[in-house]
Parts: C-alpha cells; sequence; structure tokens
C-alpha cells in the first residue's frame, strides 16, 4: 500500500547511544516532516524538509538531527540519547500546495530512553 | 507564529450522544486550512474533517461536523450519534499557504464514550 513507512516501531535506548530513525515515502512527495508527540504537549516539529537535499528546524530540534538525500527518504538522528527525548516520533509528506489534504502519516515510533 | 489551543484535555459522552470539543487559533493569515485528526490508541494519525478559511460553510463528514467561525478564531468540532470507536485524541490542527505549509498542532482532547 503507498504511505509512509517509519521504521523501527519500537526502540528502547541507553542513554548516550546513537540512533536513526527512517521515514520512507512512495507517493513522490515533496515535503516531509518529523514531529515528537508526548503526553499533554500535542504533535511538535522537530525538523522538515521541503525537497531533496534540504532541511530545517522546527519548532524543538535541539538533540535532533536529520538528512533528506533522496527525496523519498527523511532520516532523523539522535546523535546522544537522553531521557528526555522519550517519545513517540511521528512522519509525515505531503505535496506543496495540497494543503487542502493536510498530511500522510506514519505510524510512529515508540523511543524509550533508559 | 500561529497557535492552536484546545481547551479541554478530556472529554466524555454517552453512546448515541453528542458531543463538541472546541478549538482556538491565532494568526495573521486570510487563507488557511483547518484540521480535525483523530488518534485512536493504535496511534494512527487519521483526518476526520477539514475546513477552507474562505468557505463560510461548516464543513460536515457523515457524523462529524464543524462549527467555524473565522472572526473568533474559532473551530469546534460536533460528533452526532456517538460511538464507542469515537473514543481516542482528537486534535485540532492548523496549516497555513506559505513557506513549508506545516501543521501546527493543539495539545489534543481526549474522548471518552461511555455505553
Amino acid at each position: 500500500n503507498a504511505g509512509v513507512t517509519q521504521t523501527p516501531k519500537f526502540r528502547v535506548l541507553k542513554t548516550g547511544q546513537s540512533m536513526t530513525l527512517l521515514c520512507a515515502q512512495d507517493m513522490n512527495h515533496e515535503y516531509m516532516y518529523w514531529y515528537r508527540q508526548d503526553p499533554g504537549m500535542g504533535l511538535r516539529l522537530i525538523h522538515y524538509s521541503v525537497g531533496e537535499g534540504t532541511t530545517a528546524k522546527g519548532e524543538v530540534p535541539d538533540g535532533y538531527n536529520v538528512s533528506r538525500l533522496k527525496k523519498q527518504n527523511f532520516l532523523l538522528g539522535l546523535e546522544s540519547a537522553a531521557p528526555s527525548q522519550t517519545s513517540v516520533y511521528f512522519c509525515a509528506s505531503s505535496y506543496p500546495g495540497r494543503f487542502d489534504y493536510g498530511y500522510t502519516f506514519g505510524s510512529g515510533t515508540r523511543l524509550t530512553v533508559v | 507564529a500561529q497557535t492552536v489551543t484546545q481547551s479541554q484535555p478530556e472529554m466524555s459522552v454517552q453512546e448515541a450522544e453528542t458531543v463538541t470539543l472546541s478549538c482556538t487559533y491565532d494568526t495573521s493569515e486570510s487563507d488557511y486550512y483547518l484540521f480535525w485528526y483523530k488518534q485512536p490508541p493504535s496511534r494512527q494519525m487519521i483526518l476526520v474533517i477539514r475546513q477552507e478559511a474562505y468557505k463560510q460553510q461548516n464543513a460536515t463528514e457523515n457524523r462529524f461536523s464543524v462549527n467555524f467561525q473565522k472572526a473568533a478564531k474559532s473551530f469546534s468540532l460536533k460528533i452526532s450519534d456517538s460511538q464507542l470507536g469515537d473514543a481516542a485524541m482528537y486534535f485540532c490542527a492548523y496549516r497555513g499557504q506559505g513557506g513549508s505549509e506545516k501543521l501546527v498542532f493543539g495539545k489534543g482532547t481526549k474522548l471518552t464514550v461511555n455505553p
């Protein structure tokens, strides 16, 4: 099925470890986004990309890095994980100018940092 | 920067009754889109309904409808004939037309449906 695929779905990290979350979409969307969801906080934008090779900071970018080397993939990296990064992470994508349709979301990654 | 406020962290409704979830937003833009998303325990984000700011007519999708008051910057969601499957987190979201077209979310309302 076409859509946004996130891997992994669950992960437990120790403080200080690093990891990369992968987001892949097969809809030829230009725009891609990474959000984190915490209880009582809604979804907050971490980083986003408006095209291959471009990235930009969102609302809560500290402690994260991203890369968009290929149009269909958007990677979110944690270089040195901290307990404050325990969260559910969502990737989403969209066409520019098709803001009337909102986003297509992945199913989320639950990350626990101990 | 745009902000979205959902003032009801939790709501409950009896099955078959009607419930209204509130949302207000702040923006200086004249044209934009507003959305309600549903997030069941499965975590999947499901688009419930959308409203174009330049349209005065309120959007409806089956049992879901909105009350859009542009001057008041208010965008409430009404769920009629509530069903057990409506139990979920509901997020109000704003999307402008410029730049990256980012979605800005409210903090969410947890809806419980009682049998």
